[in-house]
């Protein structure tokens, strides 16, 4: 596809379950980011990968959350036992340039 | 530690005046700014952007203004229109890697 695409794009679980959220970014970007944003908050990054860099986990909120980027391209964050705190939407942008992040549309998590 | 901020959460304009969204942010090591508006249910679109060695930058209705001195930044939109209506959001970056958002600004455009 022409743009960065996310799934599921809803995702309901219970407390204690682990998810997994998947990004696939444009083709040929080298960067990828992760982000999510709470109810009425603005975006929190989480994590960023460039290349064959050792990505930037900075912004991972606990040990519970590890993201992993196959083969350059396909990205997916897990979050194991998720809490009730975990839910929000979670957003994944690519970009090829600095500064030049395009985003996908969100997976919103809701755990119950 | 929020180091971007936007302090209205909402602005109601009328159809045809102009919309002030404004930014301050705290890292003076911020050299990249960016607006980007989000409608729901989709991701944030890129809408604008400034380098920490301009002043202004112009596109179209929109327009963003840098002021490095006070760590401000404004977007304006001129005229509004009322698909203008979204989420905006002010983004910063330091030396071309993660973004720093702001909590979002509520534009309204009433026709």
């Amino acid at each position: 596809g022409a743009g960065v695409s996310q799934s599921p794009s809803n995702k309901v679980t219970e407390k204690g379950k682990d998810v997994e959220l998947r990004c696939d970014p444009i083709s040929g970007h080298t960067a990828l980011y992760w982000y999510r944003q709470s109810l009425g908050q603005g975006l929190e990054f989480l994590i960023y990968f460039q290349g064959n860099s050792a990505p930037d986990k900075s912004g991972l909120p606990s040990d519970r959350f590890s993201a992993e980027r196959t083969g350059g391209s396909v990205s997916t964050l897990t979050i194991q036992r998720t809490q009730q705190e975990d839910s929000a939407v979670y957003l994944c942008a690519s970009s090829l340039v600095p500064n030049g992040q395009f985003f996908g549309p969100g997976t919103r998590l809701t755990v119950l | 530690d929020q180091q971007v901020k936007q302090n209205s959460p909402s602005l109601s304009v009328q159809e045809g005046r102009i919309s002030i969204l404004n930014c301050d942010y705290t890292n003076s090591m911020f050299d990249y700014f960016l607006w980007y508006k989000k409608y729901p249910a989709e991701g944030p679109t890129f809408l604008i952007s400034i380098s920490s060695i301009k002043d202004k930058n112009e596109d179209g209705r929109f327009t963003v203004f840098l002021n490095k001195s006070a760590k401000h930044l404004s977007l304006h939109i001129v005229p509004s229109q009322p698909g203008d209506s979204a989420v905006y959001f002010c983004a910063a970056s330091d030396r071309g890697s993660r973004l720093t958002f702001g909590e979002g600004t509520q534009l309204t455009v009433n026709p």
